[in-house]
């Protein structure tokens, strides 16, 4: 089955500066990269997402990179603030398999 | 719209006893599915329904049961539970469950914090 790894597990970052995470994953046959935000409490939240045959795709401040070669995804967030701060999940979506496989979450924090 | 709503918020129970979740959703989706979720292991499936009168395991199954009631309310079951089943569990929701990927993305709920002593 598939296999989504994520990186880092915790990221502290200074308010205004960029975060990255990334993931990588192991069924080639996936073909859609979603990711969610966690607050505290709270559901996860898609907040954006990405298909197999696109390169990149960015929603003001966010932004996130594919490559199917490698089998690694990217969340870019820039000018980061303090309402960033949470757990953010990648997950990978395989059609063979049929469900949605999430990465182990990434606690982010933005220092004000 | 409410989109998915779960029962109850926070429940404790001792080893052995049996209850049940619910979850419903009113975006008049077809697929439905449960989910765990422990510390640094991220969120993992337990059950999914794709349509109404379809059930299937997913990666930990072990210990629970479903059941799809109707397209909006679909139910996760403890029969006997077990320490190890202490977690957060959430019901999500999405359009459909099709290897196109614009009816994948899933609505998750508040979720239910369970504790089994």
């Amino acid at each position: 089955g598939e296999n989504v790894e994520q990186h880092p597990s915790t990221l502290s970052v200074q308010e205004g500066d960029s975060a990255v995470i990334k993931c990588t994953y192991s069924d080639s046959a996936s073909n859609y990269f979603p990711w969610y935000k966690q607050e505290l409490g709270k559901g996860p939240q898609l907040i954006i997402d990405i298909r197999s045959n696109v390169g990149e795709k960015k929603d003001q401040r966010i932004a996130v990179t594919l490559n199917k070669t490698a089998k690694h995804f990217s969340l870019h967030i820039t000018e980061t603030q303090p309402e960033d701060s949470a757990v953010y999940f990648c997950a990978a979506f395989s059609g063979s398999a049929r469900q949605l496989t999430f990465g182990s979450g990434t606690q982010l924090t933005v220092l004000p | 719209n409410a989109g998915v709503t779960q029962t109850p918020k926070f429940q404790v129970l001792k080893t052995g006893q049996s209850m049940t979740l619910q979850c419903a959703q009113d975006m008049n989706h077809n697929s439905m599915y449960w989910y765990r979720q422990d510390p640094g292991m991220g969120l993992r499936l337990i059950y999914y329904s794709a349509s109404e009168g379809t059930t299937d395991k997913g990666e930990v199954p072990n210990g629970y049961n479903v059941s799809r009631l109707n397209k909006r309310e679909f139910s996760l079951r403890l029969e006997s539970a077990a320490p190890s089943q202490t977690s957060v569990y959430f019901c999500a929701s999405s359009e459909g469950l099709v290897r196109d990927y614009r009816y994948n993305e899933q609505f998750f709920g508040p979720g239910t914090r369970l504790t089994v002593l």
